[in-house]
């Protein structure tokens, strides 16, 4: 079945240094992937996407690239504020009658001035 | 920017007792989901709709929990009766449908069992 793994947090950074967070995924076909943002007390928000291989999804400095040969969909940012300071989720969606999404269990990023 | 609206926004009951949680989806998003998120992990999905009818309640304990969509608008997610466990932040969704696969995420209810 589909899986996604994040790593493990939680994750602290001085503002503006150099963000990654790793996400691997196991699927069959050809599935989407996505980084969403939760902010304390909030719903997720989607940060942004990717559809097919070699893809970069970009919004507000982060960057992602789908990586089929690696399964990976890394989440960077080169210049961290306190602002982005959240929890950061992978996903994958499959298409077909059934559009669900399958998320990694989540990394907390916190970003100190 | 439309929104998705849930209500209410926390709601502590005690065990054995029943609560309900409502969610209103964007105008025209056809596809509704409910989501449990247990603190510290990722949302697992509990059931989904295309419409009115549910395509998808495989991870519903159907023993204690019920979902309904009468009219294909709006929803509500039921527990009857809530257990300790059951203690979470429920989260609705919902997407245009289609090949989009594109979720939007209301602010959630955190339901506290005591």
């Amino acid at each position: 079945g589909n899986s996604v793994t994040q790593m493990e947090g939680p994750v602290t950074l001085s503002e503006e240094a150099f963000l990654t967070i790793n996400c691997t995924y196991t699927a069959t076909g050809y599935p989407s992937l996505f980084w969403y943002v939760q902010y304390p007390g909030e719903g997720l928000q989607l940060l942004l996407k990717a559809t097919k291989a070699d893809d970069k999804g970009s919004n507000k400095g982060f960057e992602a690239t789908y990586r089929k040969e690696t399964t990976s969909f890394h989440l960077e940012k080169g210049s961290v504020q306190v602002s982005d300071s959240a929890v950061y989720f992978c996903a994958l969606g499959r298409t077909g009658s059934a559009r669900q999404l399958t998320f990694g269990s989540g990394t907390q990023l916190t970003v100190l001035p | 920017e439309a929104e998705v609206a849930q209500s209410p926004r926390y709601k502590i009951t005690e065990k054995s007792q029943a609560v309900a949680f409502w969610c209103d989806p964007i105008s025209g998003h056809a596809t509704l989901y409910w989501y449990r998120q247990i603190l510290g992990q990722g949302p697992e999905l509990l059931v989904q709709f295309q419409d009115e009818s549910v395509v998808d309640d495989s991870q519903l304990p159907k023993d204690r929990f019920s979902a309904e969509r009468l009219k294909g608008v709006d929803s509500t997610l039921k527990i009857q009766p809530a257990e300790l466990g059951d203690s979470a932040m429920y989260l609705c969704a919902s997407s245009r449908g289609g090949e989009g696969l594109e979720q939007f995420f209301g602010p959630g209810t955190r339901l506290t069992v005591l």
